[in-house]
């Protein structure tokens, strides 16, 4: 069964440096989302694209997120200056079109 | 998005069924109700869907009655591999692209 995957499985950062979180979503998929949990908390949304476009995204996206579609394959999200608070599990998913997403096994990013 | 109310955490053992219900008062007519399964350190896996009557599948059973107003996912037997937590989501699943909106979930714990 075709599965999401993400790199890093872990990624420990000093604050203030910028992280990029890989994802290679199922291959025929068009949809592409970002979703993080802190720990001990809900999931939550951060953003949503399609077509190389970002479609929606939340509140917590703010300037310094960034999303790329750089090839046909990867996915990736980009913390530019990284704060204390942005550890978490950063899960990447994937979907058609209405039909379910599908989640990637996250990258567990710990910022110092 | 319709706002979804379930029990903070459950405990069962082996061999039971177990059933958690999802209240979701204000659902509309176009939403369809979702259920996921996150185990620690994991990201998120759909077990059903349903918009009303019964739906079944391998891993679950999904009630919804006429009026739409609330859910019951019903586990079959559990084991121990059962212990996770369970989300219910209600949305429009025609929206392509749209954010999932989690809440806190429902912890099932299983125990032998």
């Amino acid at each position: 069964e075709p599965e999401v995957t993400q790199t890093p499985s872990h990624q420990v950062t000093q604050m203030g440096q910028e992280v990029i979180l890989r994802c290679v979503p199922i291959s025929n998929h068009l949809y592409f989302y970002w979703y993080r949990q802190i720990l001990g908390q809900k999931v939550e949304f951060l953003v949503s694209f399609y077509n190389n476009e970002i479609s929606e995204k939340s509140e917590i996206f703010d300037d310094q997120f960034s999303v790329e579609r750089p090839d046909g394959s990867n996915f990736t999200l980009k913390i530019r200056s990284t704060k204390l608070e942005d550890s978490a599990m950063y899960f990447c998913a994937s979907n058609w079109s209405q039909e379910t997403q599908y989640f990637g096994p996250g990258t567990r990013l710990l910022v110092l | 998005l319709a706002k979804t109310t379930q029990p903070i955490s459950m405990d069962s053992y082996e061999g039971q069924e177990v059933n958690i219900t999802c209240s979701h008062n204000n659902i509309a007519t176009n939403d369809y109700i979702t259920w996921y399964q996150q185990f620690p350190s994991q990201g998120p896996r759909f077990i059903i869907q349903g918009y009303k009557t019964k739906v079944t599948n391998e891993v679950a059973s999904l009630f919804i009655p006429a009026d739409r107003k609330s859910s019951t996912l019903s586990l079959p037997r559990v084991s121990l591999s059962d212990t996770a937590v369970y989300y219910c989501l209600v949305g429009d699943s025609n929206q392509a692209g749209t954010a999932l909106i989690f809440g806190k979930g429902t912890t099932l714990s299983v125990s032998s």
